[in-house]
């Protein structure tokens, strides 16, 4: 099962909005509502900010929101902070023969 | 309040073994469907395994399967990864997760980390 494909990088100013692109397949992102979005800071443990596409748990700041369109899903962090600065991974239920995948990871780095 | 912690990380020959557990608190550890997911130096997060409440359903990633083991010990709020054959590139820092679900499917994310244990396969 091939990792889901998210961008190296992206970067932005305080304030700002980004979006991190999660792309998958048919057999995952595609056709399920299993995509989550975990933040870790370096050295830490990863953190749940997004499940089932959209839903957000609770303390995580509304500031962040997923969404989903075909085979790609979406992480949008709106007015960027210091603190967001972070690696973002993405995670998809598949109907292959593991029922897990993650993205390869994408470095946010406010400017 | 909820918590997971891992131990048994540390640095193994290639072709040895090694056992990782991870003791779960503050929730009803036999309810939830628990993974073990890892992450090479400078690398991304990987996914390894995961075992139902019960134990009765077990799923492997296919770089682990038939050299690595889950199991869990429901009295003692323990999850474990026996780890066999071990090569240089199963080096990585290893976290146990839980899955939110208390149903008997899983929701396929995961909303509790540990902080991780570090498996070094060096000779």
């Amino acid at each position: 099962q091939s990792a889901l494909t998210q961008p190296a990088s992206v970067s932005g100013s305080p304030g700002q909005s980004i979006t991190i692109s999660c792309t998958g397949t048919s057999s995952d992102v595609g056709s399920y509502n299993y995509v989550s979005w975990y933040q870790q800071h370096p050295g830490k443990a990863p953190k749940l900010m997004i499940y089932e596409v959209s839903n957000r748990p609770s303390g995580v700041s509304n500031r962040f929101s997923g969404s989903k369109s075909g085979n790609t899903a979406s992480l949008t962090i709106s007015g960027l902070q210091a603190e967001d600065e972070a690696d973002y991974y993405c995670s998809s239920y598949t109907r292959s023969s593991t029922p897990y995948v993650f993205g390869t990871g994408t470095k946010v780095t406010v400017l | 309040q909820v918590q997971l912690v891992e131990s048994g990380g540390g640095l193994v020959k290639p072709g040895g073994s090694l056992r990782l557990s991870c003791a779960a608190s503050g929730f009803t550890f036999s309810d939830y469907y628990m993974s073990w997911i890892r992450q090479a130096p400078g690398k991304g997060l990987e996914w390894v395994s995961y075992i139902s409440s019960s134990g009765s359903t077990i799923y492997y990633a296919d770089s682990v399967k038939g050299r690595f083991t889950i199991s869990r010990d429901n009295a003692k709020n323990s999850l474990y990864l026996q780890m066999s054959s071990l090569r240089a590139e199963d080096t990585a820092v290893y976290y146990c997760a839980r899955d939110p679900s208390i149903t008997i499917f899983p929701y396929y994310y995961m909303d509790v980390w540990g902080k991780g244990t570090t498996v070094t396969v060096s000779s």
